[in-house]
């Protein structure tokens, strides 16, 4: 069976300071992944999606970056973090059909 | 551009029948997804619609109506573990299962 892992699962990170959030899946070959983002009491807000090693397509323009060194590694990254980037980010991933698995998150507090 | 729209916030009461709307417009629509989230939680697959009417599984059904633009979830028989966040979201063509999602909509469930 497929799983989906993120970590961490939580984040405090002052402003200016850079970010590192790792998204990984097993049990499945080239999926589609997905970087959201969810600020506190909104809906989901797609920020990145990927289609194989890569090959990255940004939704928002923005300081976050996100790369795929591997077929189910999916990193996003920030050099300097803004109090805005707060929220909980979720990584998700797709296969033949459309419906999209969520990781558990992380919850992102810039300071 | 894309537009899903549901209400914030719904309450009921336990054993009832509830049934949360959304409307949405967008170019290229292939279908609907509705998704739960309990709070501080990633998002779980409740149903997915492609073609209009009624989708049944257990004491959750979603309707359709692509010529309205509109869907409904309906829960029935509510428990109290259903007090939850519910978020619809549309699915567009493109090879890459692109979700929109709406702002979702915060069930509470009193005795």
């Amino acid at each position: 069976s497929q799983t989906i892992h993120q970590w961490p699962a939580t984040l405090v990170q002052p402003v200016g300071s850079p970010l590192s959030l790792e998204c990984t899946v097993e049990g499945t070959s080239n999926p589609n992944l997905y970087w959201y983002r969810q600020a506190a009491g909104r809906g989901l807000q797609l920020l990145f999606y990927s289609v194989g090693i890569g090959q990255i397509s940004s939704e928002v323009p923005q300081n976050l970056s996100a790369s795929r060194p591997q077929d189910r590694q999916f990193i996003l990254s920030s050099k300097k973090l803004l109090l805005s980037d707060s929220g909980f980010y979720l990584c998700a991933w797709s296969g033949g059909n459309y419906e999209q698995y969520f990781g558990p998150g992380t919850r992102l507090t810039v300071t | 551009g894309q537009n899903i729209d549901q209400p914030t916030e719904m309450t009921a009461t336990e054993g009832a029948i509830v049934q949360i709307n959304c409307t949405y417009q967008t170019s290229g629509f292939n279908g609907l997804f509705w998704y739960q989230q309990h709070a501080g939680e990633a998002p779980t697959f409740l149903s997915y619609n492609v073609l209009d009417g009624l989708e049944e599984k257990g004491r959750f059904s979603s309707f359709l109506s692509r010529s309205k633009g509109y869907s409904y979830l309906l829960l029935k028989e509510l428990q109290m573990k259903d007090s939850a966040s519910y978020l619809c979201a549309v699915t567009r063509g493109g090879g890459y299962n692109k979700l929109i999602f709406g702002a979702g909509t915060r069930l509470a469930v009193h005795p």
